[in-house]
C-alpha cells in the first residue's frame, strides 16, 4: 500500500541554519512527489513537485528512488519559512489519482 | 481568480445529526476532491469527483458521500454524526495532476 512518512512532527531552527524536512514514500508505482506548505491562518498551498526540479523560496528537493525519499531542503533558513509542511505522493490508477499526504512537519524557525 | 470557497467555515452540530458542506472549485477547475484533516491523522483523502462522478474514494465509512453538480460545485455529506468525525474538512480543486488548490475548509464541531 502507498504510504508517506514524515518522520519529525516539529523541527526548529535558528535564522540562518540549514534546513531538512525529511520525507519517505512506499509505492509500487512511478513516484510523483510534491511538497505543499500552510502558514499560520493560511491555505494549505502547492511549494514544489519533483517533475519541475524547481527551486522556489530557496527550497529544493530531489527524488531519490533508491533510497524512497524526497526530502525537502534550504541552504539558510528565515523566519517566515516557518510553516506546516506537508510531503504527498500522486497515487494514480489511469485516470484516477489522489494525492496521499504525510502527517506533516511544523518547522519553527527561530531569530 | 477567485479560490476555492467553502462554506460555512464553521459547524456545531449533535451526535446522530447529518451535516452538508459545500465547496466552489476554482473557475476552470473540473476536478474536486475532499479530504479530513485532524491533530493525529493529518490529511486524509475522501473522495475525489470530476465531471459529476466519483473518481476516487478513500476509506471512509458510507455515512461520507458527496456529489459534483454541472457547474463543478460539489457538495459533502455526513450522516450519523459521531464525535470522531470532528474535524477540518478541505476541498481542493485542481486542473493538472498533483497540483490542488484548497480551501479555507470548513470546521465541524460533533458535540
Amino acid at each position: 500500500a502507498q504510504r508517506v512518512t514524515q518522520p519529525e512532527k516539529l523541527l526548529s531552527v535558528f535564522k540562518g541554519a540549514p534546513v531538512e524536512l525529511k520525507c519517505n514514500y512506499s509505492y509500487s508505482g512511478s513516484p510523483e512527489l510534491f511538497w505543499y506548505v500552510q502558514y499560520s491562518r493560511q491555505r494549505l498551498q502547492l511549494l514544489l513537485r519533483h517533475i519541475s526540479r524547481e527551486s522556489i523560496k530557496g527550497f529544493t528537493a530531489d527524488l531519490n528512488k533508491g533510497e524512497t525519499s524526497f526530502h525537502l531542503k534550504k541552504p539558510f533558513a528565515q523566519e517566515e519559512d516557518s510553516a506546516m509542511y506537508y510531503c504527498a505522493l500522486l497515487v494514480s490508477g489511469g485516470s484516477n489519482y489522489k494525492l496521499t499526504f504525510g502527517k506533516g512537519t511544523l518547522l519553527t524557525v527561530n531569530p | 481568480k477567485a479560490g476555492v470557497t467553502q462554506t460555512p467555515r464553521y459547524l456545531i452540530k449533535t451526535r446522530g445529526q447529518q451535516v452538508t458542506l459545500s465547496c466552489s472549485p476554482i473557475s476552470g477547475h473540473r476536478s474536486v476532491s475532499w479530504y479530513q484533516q485532524t491533530p493525529g491523522q493529518g490529511l486524509q483523502f475522501l473522495f475525489e469527483y470530476f465531471s459529476e462522478t466519483q473518481r476516487n474514494k478513500g476509506n471512509f465509512p458510507g455515512r461520507f458521500s458527496g456529489r459534483q453538480f454541472s457547474n463543478s460545485r460539489s457538495e459533502m455529506n455526513v450522516s450519523t454524526l459521531e464525535l470522531g468525525d470532528s474535524a477540518l474538512y478541505l476541498c481542493a480543486s485542481s486542473l493538472s495532476r498533483g497540483e490542488a488548490f484548497f480551501g479555507q475548509g470548513t470546521r465541524l464541531t460533533v458535540v
